[in-house]
């Protein structure tokens, strides 16, 4: 099993819809949980942490289950410009690692 | 601009050749990572500094990648002999040590041809 685990999309949504992704976890230790979002070409770009009571930035919001280990995204009111890949990413600090593992990211596509 | 930066942008190398990537962080972040991507994948991780130390390699690091932080300033990151399998994106991010957001710099896009 993957350490982290996203379906791949494409995700094809009219402009306005409501749009949520999933993103599951193998290490139960894990202890911070990130969204980013990355377009064609670009580098990755935060768009939000994801805290145990959950988060909303917006139109945004994250939910962390940790019993089920996976975090979730939520996209309300989709725009054109959320076209983008979305990449979750999990933070393991212990044992003095930092580094983040990501998913393969989910492909948004938000239709006139 | 106070974001990541990196450079080149892209380099296109023969097989065989060397390259050398440089990344420039945040300039009050003490951590700096490298991280790899190929068309399809997310970043993978390829190793971090805190200031000059070098505290974490990843097995994807052969011996033909090293990195360096002299000054635990900028970064750099060379390739030896390279291969056509080390095209990819590569990736800088830096961080603040208390804190686990890694800010990602435009990336460096090598082509081995």
């Amino acid at each position: 099993r993957k350490e982290v685990e996203q379906d791949p999309g494409p995700f094809n949504v009219p402009e306005g819809a409501t749009v949520a992704f999933n993103c599951t976890y193998s290490n139960s230790a894990s202890q911070s949980f990130f969204w980013y979002r990355q377009d064609c070409r670009k580098e990755p770009k935060l768009l939000m942490s994801v805290y145990s009571s959950g988060n909303e930035d917006g139109r945004f919001t994250a939910q962390l289950n940790r019993a089920s280990q996976y975090i979730s995204l939520l996209i309300r009111d989709s725009k054109l410009s959320d076209s983008a890949t979305y990449l979750c990413a999990v933070l393991n600090s212990g044992a003095g690692s930092y580094q983040l593992t990501f998913g393969k990211g989910t492909k948004l596509s938000v239709i006139p | 601009d106070t974001g990541v930066s990196q450079d080149p942008r892209h380099k296109i190398t023969k097989r065989g050749q060397n390259v050398t990537f440089r990344c420039d962080p945040i300039s009050e972040h003490n951590r700096l990572y490298w991280y790899r991507q190929t068309l399809g994948q997310g970043p993978e991780f390829l190793t971090y500094f805190q200031n000059e130390a070098q505290l974490e390699k990843s097995r994807l690091l052969s011996d033909r990648f090293s990195a360096e932080r002299p000054k635990g300033s900028f970064s750099t990151l060379e390739i030896q002999r390279t291969e056509q399998g080390d095209s990819a994106m590569y990736l800088c991010a830096s961080s603040l040590a208390n804190l686990g957001t890694q800010y990602f710099g435009p990336g460096t896009r090598l082509l081995v041809l």
